[in-house]
């Protein structure tokens, strides 16, 4: 089983409409990231937790918000979706404390998303 | 924005020929990391470099931490068709252990 899960796959929703990506892991790790991929531009932060009680602004976080319910959840909400919201958006997860390489950062699998 | 300039953006290349792609920055980072993407998935890391001057092997895969630490390549040996994907470069800034990434370099091979 994949160790880190994102839900939905795809998705498509109009604009205006409030989506939420859901992401769990099993790997037991205290950090978690939500980034966003566009062609051409590599990785970009939206948003990051280092525990439970941690939640921090990435570099995008404008439109964006998230919750992050248990060391094992993490939550990316659209609260009123636009046009250029549409991307692929991935889950990470890491901890230096038993990762093999401190700043390895284990992906999910994507939600691709578009917003009509 | 952007701090990371990655080359180059994509490479055709023959099976079995070798791959050099490079990432450079204006700023100076104390570490540098190599991932590769796979179609459909999420980005694994291959190679995580520490200290300048150093040059590290992961199997056919052999990356470089620029000795200024403004600079990384990564060179892959004898492709084959499983190397097909994207490669990203990324560092970590210092003050808050967040990771900037590179534009990457999609890798197609001919056949």
């Amino acid at each position: 089983d994949a160790d880190v899960t994102q839900t939905p796959r795809n998705r498509i929703t109009k604009t205006g409409k409030r989506i939420m990506l859901e992401c769990s892991q099993t790997k037991g790790h205290d950090r978690m990231y939500w980034y966003r991929q566009d062609p051409g531009l590599g990785l970009q932060l939206i948003y990051y937790s280092f525990d439970v009680k941690d939640i921090n602004k990435g570099e995008i976080s404008d439109g964006y918000s998230v919750s992050r319910q248990a060391q094992a959840k993490f939550s990316l909400s659209l609260e009123s979706a636009i046009p250029n919201q549409t991307a692929l958006y991935f889950c990470a997860t890491s901890d230096p404390n038993t990762s093999g390489s401190d700043n390895e950062q284990f992906f999910g699998p994507g939600t691709r998303l578009t917003v009509l | 924005g952007q701090q990371l300039n990655q080359s180059p953006q994509s490479m055709f290349i023959q099976e079995g020929e070798d791959v050099s792609m490079n990432c450079t920055s204006s700023s100076i980072f104390n570490t540098w990391l190599w991932y590769k993407q796979d179609p459909g998935e999420g980005p694994v890391l291959l190679i995580a470099l520490y200290k300048a001057g150093e040059l590290t092997s992961n199997g056919r895969l052999t990356a470089q931490f620029g000795i200024t630490r403004k600079d990384s390549f990564l060179n892959i040996s004898a492709s084959i068709p499983s190397d097909v994907g994207i490669y990203f470069c990324a560092v970590e800034m210092d003050s808050n252990y967040q990771l900037i990434w590179g534009a990457g370099t999609k890798l197609i091979i001919k056949p």
